[in-house]
């Protein structure tokens, strides 16, 4: 049972660029949660999705940042015009609809802005 | 979501019990007591979670006291890839409107050879 994966899991952009990061849940999994982690701090909570649908985001900040959870494919974070504040570990949790709602992590997505 | 307390850092020799200890006075009666850990760079793991009883999985054993006031994760027999740092964290069910998971700033475990 494949657990939850993120593509790329390091990414470099200049700043101004876009980036896009990608989220696969576990499998059954239909609920999806975004989180950052700047150098030498904690997680922060960002978003909260289910297919289709945001439920709560907010801990996005209002510009620049957008998450989707399409019907089919994996979610998408994505990040527009880039500054290099945006440099932090970017990983995604899911959980399943029914029963508990335990997070499960992917190993994350490394944005380094240069 | 309730906070929770923990040490910044502790040490354990290699084959011994951890104990790492949590604080959570706050506590609502709908809360679950959840563990992760994060070793160096990876994506957090979930450990354990329970609501008033002690639980015990393939990992570790969660001890919280009867006033749900604290609680202890043990890692039975320590060894050098238990080296984290460890997450308490205290959370309402989704249901009840509680999306995320807030991360402190955790224990960090130091296994000894």
């Amino acid at each position: 049972n494949a657990g939850v994966m993120q593509n790329p899991r390091h990414l470099v952009r200049r700043r101004g660029q876009e980036a896009r990061l990608r989220c696969s849940p576990m499998k059954g999994h239909s609920h999806v949660y975004w989180y950052r982690q700047l150098p030498e701090e904690g997680l922060k909570f960002m978003v909260y999705l289910q297919k289709e649908n945001i439920i709560d985001e907010s801990g996005m900040p209002k510009e620049r940042f957008s998450a989707e959870f399409p019907k089919e494919g994996p979610s998408i974070l994505r990040i527009q015009q880039v500054v290099r504040g945006d440099s932090a570990a970017y990983f995604c949790a899911s959980s399943p609809a029914q029963g508990t709602d335990t997070q499960y992590f992917g190993p994350g997505t490394r944005l380094t802005v240069l | 979501d309730a906070k929770t307390t923990q040490p910044p850092s502790m040490d354990c020799a290699e084959g011994r019990a951890a104990n790492l200890p949590c604080n959570h006075s706050t506590i609502s009666g709908n809360e679950y007591v959840y563990w992760y850990r994060q070793i160096h760079s990876q994506g957090p793991q979930y450990i354990i979670h329970g609501l008033k009883n002690n639980e015990t999985n393939e990992m570790a054993s969660l001890i919280i006291t009867e006033d749900r006031k604290s609680s202890t994760l043990i890692l039975p027999h320590a060894t050098l890839r238990d080296t984290a740092v460890y997450y308490c964290i205290v959370r309402a069910p989704r249901r009840s409107g509680a999306n995320n998971l807030f991360f402190g700033t955790g224990t960090r475990l130091t296994v000894i050879p």
